[in-house]
């Protein structure tokens, strides 16, 4: 079946990196868009940006641009998030989640389907 | 950006009641809206997508109808597997993608 599994939980001080992963199977991971979306008891669930796994053409949330970097690895179907410069607002659980669209078309339009399990990223001094 | 907005923010069902959840955009999105739904500890699991359609698993008793700026999720003889919140979030008009802040269904 479709799954996206995802790395476990991080811990962070303010300023620093954190880098998510998002491993697929059960489908060709190339073939269709993927999503970060990150989820706060105070914002929701959030879009941060999506990544073409064909083609490594990404597109991020103004919110996020600057301090977000989504790239993947195709040869082991997994997709990463990069989030930097955190802050304690940062602290969520972030989720990858595939979009419906094929990546042969030029943007992601869809809704999305599966989710990963979901990644706690907290920052805290 | 869209702004998505749910109402009511809790809803309280007795098992084998009919829930009616809304949602409403700040703008037309056509019926390009999905809506999830989500337990404790658990990610977002689709329901419903094109505003009506059930996605593949999803039980008879789901509906989903509206277009343009209304939208309503339908429970209908909630079940006790059914208590959660729900999302919806509108597809139509990206970048970004926006999503409801959700309604919980619980318990009466």
């Amino acid at each position: 079946q479709v799954q996206l599994v995802q790395s476990g939980a991080e811990v962070k001080k303010p300023g620093a990196s954190v880098k998510v992963s998002c491993a697929a199977s059960g489908y060709t991971f190339t073939g269709f868009y993927l999503h970060w979306v990150r989820q706060t008891p105070g914002q929701g669930l959030e879009w941060m940006g999506w990544i073409n796994p064909n083609s490594g053409v990404t597109s991020y949330a103004q919110k996020f641009q600057g301090r977000v970097t989504m790239t993947r690895d195709s040869s082991i179907s997994s997709a990463y998030m990069e989030l930097r410069r955190l802050k304690s607002d940062d602290t969520a659980v972030y989720y990858c989640a595939r979009d419906v669209t094929p990546s042969e078309v030029p943007a992601a339009t869809g809704w999305f389907a599966p989710w990963g399990q979901g990644t706690l990223v907290t920052v805290s001094a | 950006e869209i702004v998505m907005t749910q109402s009511p923010a809790t809803l309280s069902v007795s098992p084998g009641e009919e829930a009616t959840l809304s949602c409403r955009a700040s703008q037309s999105i056509r019926s390009n809206l999905a809506w999830y739904q989500q337990k404790p500890g658990q990610a977002p699991r689709l329901l419903i997508y094109a505003a009506s359609t059930r996605a593949t698993g999803i039980p008879a008793r789901f509906s989903g109808s509206g277009s343009g700026t209304e939208f309503t999720l339908t429970v209908s003889s909630l079940q006790s597997e059914d208590f959660g919140v729900y999302f919806c979030q509108q597809y139509g008009n990206w970048p970004p993608w926006t999503f409801g802040q959700g309604t919980k269904v619980e318990i009466k």
